[in-house]
């Protein structure tokens, strides 16, 4: 069965402060995506990241970047010198090859204040 | 524009008055799916169609139906609402490629309140 977690529920920095946002995945699978998605306060879903199992290397978008370790089974999110526009929900999800669902996590809800 | 369309954005019903969530995407995508936020929950997948006339259960189908005649459409149908549907919907729908492993591309979200 596949799961995902993310334990962090709520989150509050300040602005310009770094923050990381902690997702750990399980899967019997050994090729699966994960996925990560924004939900600002508007309420749609914004497409950040794909990364699949086979691809380990972290990537860096702007103050965005993840990291993927399979050893850990964890696929964290960072951002860099955070902005209130990044205020929002983040969720972390996991489809394994095969099925035809994203598993997503609690969510943890961002809060970056002036 | 690319996108995947919802109707109605809010609805407040009342127990036992069947309704229906239209859902259509002009991606030509094979695969679409409905999911629902609930707080603490997460989003949950309600049904999903690897293409027409092709659907299947996701993990929460109960008290739902679907159908997929059309590749563009997915309504969701609400037959008999109860209190325990309401929540925010999300229809989703993205190319097949053997699984879930392009982007997924989510409509705006429907809010349905049942009283």
């Amino acid at each position: 069965a596949q799961k995902v977690t993310q334990a962090q529920t709520e989150i509050s920095v300040v602005e310009k402060e770094d923050v990381t946002l902690d997702c750990v995945y399980e899967t019997r699978d050994t090729t699966y995506y994960l996925f990560w998605y924004k939900q600002p306060p508007s309420g749609e879903l914004v497409f950040l990241i794909r990364r699949n199992s086979f691809d380990e290397q972290n990537e860096i978008s702007g103050r965005y970047s993840w990291n993927f370790q399979k050893s850990t089974s964890s696929f964290n999110f960072t951002i860099t010198a955070s902005q209130v526009v990044d205020s929002a929900v983040y969720f972390c999800a996991l489809s394994e090859a095969g099925f035809q669902k994203l598993v997503f996590g609690t969510g943890t809800r961002l809060l970056v204040s002036p | 524009e690319a996108q995947v369309t919802q109707n109605p954005r809010y609805l407040i019903t009342v127990t036992g008055k069947k309704l229906t969530v239209t859902c259509s995407q002009n991606m030509n995508h094979e695969y679409m799916s409905w999911y629902r936020q609930d707080p603490g929950l997460g989003l949950r997948q309600i049904y999903y169609s690897m293409n027409v006339e092709v659907t299947d259960k996701g993990d929460v189908p109960e008290g739902y139906k679907v159908s997929r005649k059309e590749k563009r459409n997915f309504p969701l149908i609400l037959e008999s609402p109860s209190p325990n549907q309401t929540s925010l919907y999300f229809c989703a729908s993205s190319f097949r490629d053997g699984s879930v492993t392009g982007e997924l591309f989510f409509g705006e979200g429907s809010r349905l309140t049942v009283l």
